[in-house]
């Protein structure tokens, strides 16, 4: 089983709609969470971190729920530069980010 | 956020040759940096994690003297492909560590760096 697992995706929708992204860890030690966002051909970006009592940061909503190791990812209204990868990414007791495989959004006109 | 730099941003190069790939973060110090390579439509995969002043910790399955890496000061880590070869083709990317009071540590990427090898 791997350590991080996301949605399959590809996620097509239309502009406007709410999106929600899946993520499962299997490490019960893990530490931190957070959401990054890959453009193609470039770096991830920190998108937000995850915290035990769910954060919001305007369109963007993440929850963590450690019982059943679930973190998720919520878009509001998306807009065509939301398009890009979603990872999930896991910090375990030592110093190692593990990267989930990655989500694939693309807001269509 | 914080900014890590990287360089070369593309190279390419013969078959054999040894490729230096730069790491820098520049408004904050970095005692542990992180190296990841990334195939096409795959996930990163970490390849080792370098701290200031000893020597890197590779991942499984990574070849340490191949991949050399060396972490001289705070700011800077630099990833040697050495000999390389048509399957070391991939995008390179560093990352950072950078610990804040109350924060969970974050790590900041540099751009990447694409190496292509004929």
């Amino acid at each position: 089983r791997k350590e991080v697992e996301q949605d399959p995706g590809p996620f097509n929708v239309p502009e406007g709609a709410t999106v929600a992204f899946n993520c499962t860890y299997s490490n019960s030690a893990s530490q931190s969470f957070f959401w990054y966002r890959q453009d193609c051909r470039k770096e991830p970006k920190l998108l937000m971190s995850v915290y035990s009592s769910g954060n919001e940061d305007g369109r963007f909503t993440a929850q963590l729920n450690r019982a059943s190791q679930y973190i998720s990812l919520l878009i509001r209204d998306s807009k065509l530069s939301d398009s890009a990868t979603y990872l999930c990414v896991v910090r375990d007791y030592g110093q190692n980010f593990v990267f989930g495989p990655g989500t694939r959004l693309s807001v269509l006109p | 956020g914080a900014v890590v730099s990287q360089h070369p941003s593309w190279v390419i190069c013969k078959s054999g040759t040894s490729v230096k790939i730069e790491c820098r973060s520049l408004d904050f110090q970095a005692t542990t940096m992180f190296w990841y390579r990334q195939f096409p439509k795959q996930s990163l995969m970490l390849m080792a994690t370098s701290n200031e002043g000893s020597k890197a910790t590779y991942e499984q399955g990574v070849e340490k003297d191949k991949f050399l890496i060396n972490h001289a000061s705070l700011t800077l880590s630099t990833l040697t492909v050495t000999s390389a070869h048509p399957e070391d083709s991939s995008f390179y990317i560093c990352s950072a560590r950078e610990r804040l009071a109350g924060e969970p540590d974050t790590q900041y990427f540099g751009p990447g760096t694409r190496l292509t090898v004929l």
